[in-house]
C-alpha cells in the first residue's frame, strides 16, 4: 500500500524557518517524482514545487521561489521542504503529492495526509 | 505561467441531477488536464486524467472531455457521496497549476 506521511508543521512566526518531511512507503521511491502541494485554510490547492526522481530537475511555483528548497534522499525515501524567509501567507496545509506519468498523460496519483503550517506572531 | 479557470465556483445541485463543471486553460494544453476531487478534511484524490480517462475506482457517472483550451467535468447523475469540491490541473507546463475549484452543494 502507498504511504505518504508528511511531518515537520507547525507554528513559526514571520521571517523563520521550518522544514517538512515526507516519508514514503510501499513503492520503489526512486522511480517516482515528487511534488508539494498546498492549501490555505479555506482556500484552493496550490502547486508549490516538484523534484525528479533522481533530484536532478526541480521547478518552484513563483510565490514560493528563492525561499523554498525542494530535495530528496532516495536511500531513506524521503522528500524534504524546507522554508526560509516565511509569511503569513505561506499558512497553509502542506500536502506531499506523487507523480505518475504514461504516455501522454502526468497526474498526481497519491497524496499524504498533510501536515499544517502556521506563519504568525 | 498557464492559468486554470474554472466555472462556476459553486453550485447547487439534486441528487439525481446532471452537472457540468468545466475549465479553461489560458493557453493550449493538450490533453493534459487531470480532475480532482476533494472533500472537507481530506487530501484530494484524482476522478479524471488525460482530460477523459476514468481513473481506476472511479464511478462511471464521471466523465471529462476536451482539449486545447477547454474541458469539461460531467457528473451524469449525483448522488450523495459527490458533494465536494472539484479542481483542474494541468500537467503540460512543470508548473503544474490548478484551477480555483468549484464546490458542488445541495440544494
Amino acid at each position: 500500500e502507498v504511504q505518504l506521511v508528511e511531518s515537520g508543521g507547525g507554528l513559526v512566526q514571520p521571517g523563520g524557518s521550518l522544514r517538512l518531511s515526507c516519508a514514503a512507503s510501499g513503492f520503489t521511491f526512486n522511480n517516482y517524482e515528487m511534488n508539494w502541494v498546498r492549501q490555505a485554510p479555506g482556500k484552493g490547492l496550490e502547486w508549490v514545487s516538484y523534484i525528479s526522481s533522481s533530484g536532478n530537475v526541480i521547478y518552484y511555483a513563483d510565490s514560493v521561489k528563492g525561499r523554498f528548497t525542494i530535495s530528496r534522499d532516495n536511500a531513506k525515501n524521503s522528500l524534504y521542504l524546507q522554508m526560509n524567509s516565511l509569511r503569513a501567507e505561506d499558512t497553509a496545509i502542506y500536502y506531499c503529492a506523487r507523480d505518475r506519468a504514461g504516455d501522454y498523460v502526468l497526474l498526481i496519483d497519491y497524496w499524504g495526509q498533510g501536515t499544517l503550517v502556521t506563519v504568525s506572531s | 505561467d498557464i492559468q486554470m479557470t474554472q466555472s462556476p465556483s459553486s453550485l447547487s445541485a439534486s441528487v439525481g441531477d446532471r452537472v457540468t463543471i468545466t475549465c479553461r486553460a489560458s493557453e493550449s494544453i493538450s490533453s493534459y488536464l487531470n480532475w480532482y476531487q476533494q472533500k472537507p478534511g481530506k487530501a484530494p484524490q484524482v476522478l479524471i486524467y488525460g482530460a477523459s480517462t476514468l481513473q481506476s475506482g472511479v464511478p462511471s457517472r464521471f466523465s471529462g472531455s476536451g482539449s486545447g483550451t477547454d474541458f469539461t467535468l460531467t457528473i451524469s447523475s449525483l448522488r450523495p457521496e459527490d458533494f465536494a469540491t472539484y479542481y483542474c490541473q494541468q500537467s503540460y507546463s512543470p508548473e503544474k497549476t490548478f484551477g480555483q475549484g468549484t464546490k458542488v452543494e445541495i440544494k
